[in-house]
């Protein structure tokens, strides 16, 4: 089983949509969490981190349950400049080791 | 540019030849990583330095692999007798030591790999 799992997708969703992913991680000994968008070809970037309280940045939304280990990213009102991966990312114990999933493409069609 | 600069962006090699990969880093940042990604993947780690210190390596990668990093800024990996499943972009990071383990990764635009 893999540390990190995701939904591959694709998802497909209209523009102005409202789409989530989840991920889920395995150990639950996992410090900090991200967000990562990586488009194609291109490298990834860091989309936002992910707190215990949850958190937003513009149409973003991130949410973090730790008795489920499950993180959820929420996209609002989507854009065709969303079409990417998104990288569910964990930290595992004091370690600066980024341990990543391995992705869910969207794709939002006009 | 200050951004994470890899050399070259393409290499294309016979199996069992050498390769090496080039990564300089943002300047003021002490933590330098490494990791491989290939198609329909997320990265995968290799290794990662605070400074010239390397201070973990994955269990995934073979003594066929080095990295190193001697004097705490750019970095090399090498590849001794390539395969072909070691085609891949090898992607290189880095981030400031501010403390903790919620810090931004910078990523390189990697170099691709191909072993014919």
């Amino acid at each position: 089983r893999k540390e990190v799992e995701q939904d591959p997708g694709p998802f497909n969703v209209p523009e102005g949509a409202t789409v989530a992913f989840n991920c889920t991680y395995s150990n639950s000994a996992s410090q900090s969490f991200f967000w990562y968008r990586q488009d194609c070809r291109k490298e990834p970037k860091l989309l936002m981190s992910v707190y215990s309280s949850g958190n937003e940045d513009g149409r973003f939304t991130a949410q973090l349950n730790r008795a489920s280990q499950y993180i959820s990213l929420l996209i609002r009102d989507s854009k065709l400049s969303d079409s990417a991966t998104y990288l569910c990312v964990v930290t595992r114990d004091s370690s600066y080791k980024l341990i990543f999933g391995s992705g869910t493409r969207l794709l939002v069609r006009p | 540019d200050t951004g994470v600069s890899q050399n070259p962006r393409h290499k294309i090699t016979k199996r069992g030849q050498n390769v090496t990969f080039r990564c300089d880093p943002i300047s003021e940042h002490n933590r330098l990583y490494w990791y491989r990604q290939t198609l329909g993947q997320g990265p995968e780690f290799l290794t990662y330095f605070q400074n010239e210190a390397q201070l973990e390596k994955s269990r995934l990668l073979s003594d066929r692999f080095s990295a190193e990093r001697p004097k705490g800024s750019f970095s090399t990996l090498e590849i001794q007798r390539t395969e072909q499943g070691d085609s891949a972009m090898y992607l290189c990071a880095s981030s400031p030591d501010r403390g903790g383990t919620n810090e931004k990764l910078f990523f390189g635009s990697g170099t691709q790999l191909s072993v014919l």
